[in-house]
């Protein structure tokens, strides 16, 4: 089956990288994307990875696939307070639906 | 980038009544939509998918009669929640997506999202 696992929470210290994992369970997903939520919004794309490529960075944003792990993380440095929101991976999976994971909440500390 | 627009963004209606939810894809043909429903502090579940000209594909646990979903074109889809009731309340999220794998119009398969729709039946 088509799942995706993310953890719930991170708090990280303004001016320091934050780092949400994922991982995913269908092999032959062809695009990994991490979306971004801010409250009462709808989804923003931030990035995304074709399953062939082992890391992306964008500016702040570092995108890091271990296709065999099938374990995807979103490194974002230099963290600010703009950047809580909650952030969800995703995957084009097989079935050629984008599944979700729950969502990890982010929340920077000064 | 591609833009979708949803409307409206915030709905408040009368238990029994139906509420008719629109996403529009502005600057791209949607060859596919997706309607997600997303609980408090859950993550988005998929409540069906949609091609432009045919039914919809309706994921399981997700009653099609109550949720009608209709995309007659490839830049409108619209979600009807028929009968609304209070557990029906919920935040709705569309996205339109420009293809399947490999599409290279956008440089990637991409699923732009609408900025969803807060429905509070009461």
């Amino acid at each position: 089956g088509e799942d995706v696992e993310q953890s719930l929470f991170l708090s990280v210290r303004e001016g320091d990288s934050s780092v949400i994992n994922c991982t995913y369970t269908d092999s032959s997903s062809t695009y990994l994307y991490w979306y971004k939520q801010e409250p009462g919004a709808g989804l923003q794309l931030l990035t995304y990875i074709f399953s062939n490529m082992d890391m992306k960075q964008d500016q702040r944003l570092t995108v890091l696939l271990n296709k065999k792990d099938k374990h995807l993380s979103l490194r974002i440095a230099d963290t600010q307070t703009g950047d809580s929101a909650i952030y969800f991976c995703a995957e084009y999976s097989s079935a050629s639906k984008i599944i979700f994971g729950s969502g990890t909440r982010l929340s920077i500390r000064p | 980038g591609a833009v979708v627009s949803q409307h409206p963004s915030r709905v408040i209606c009368k238990s029994g009544t139906s509420v008719k939810i629109e996403c529009r894809s502005l600057d791209f043909q949607a060859t596919t939509m997706f309607w997600y429903r997303q609980f408090p502090k859950q993550s988005l579940m998929l409540m069906a998918t949609s091609n432009e000209g045919s039914k919809a594909t309706y994921e399981q646990g997700v009653e099609k009669d109550k949720f009608l979903i209709n995309h007659a074109s490839l830049t409108l889809s619209t979600l009807t929640v028929t009968s609304a009731h209070p557990e029906d309340s919920s935040f709705y999220i569309c996205s339109a997506s420009n293809g399947g794998p490999g599409t290279e119009t956008l440089g990637t398969t991409e699923a732009f999202f609408g900025q969803g729709t807060r429905l509070t039946v009461v």
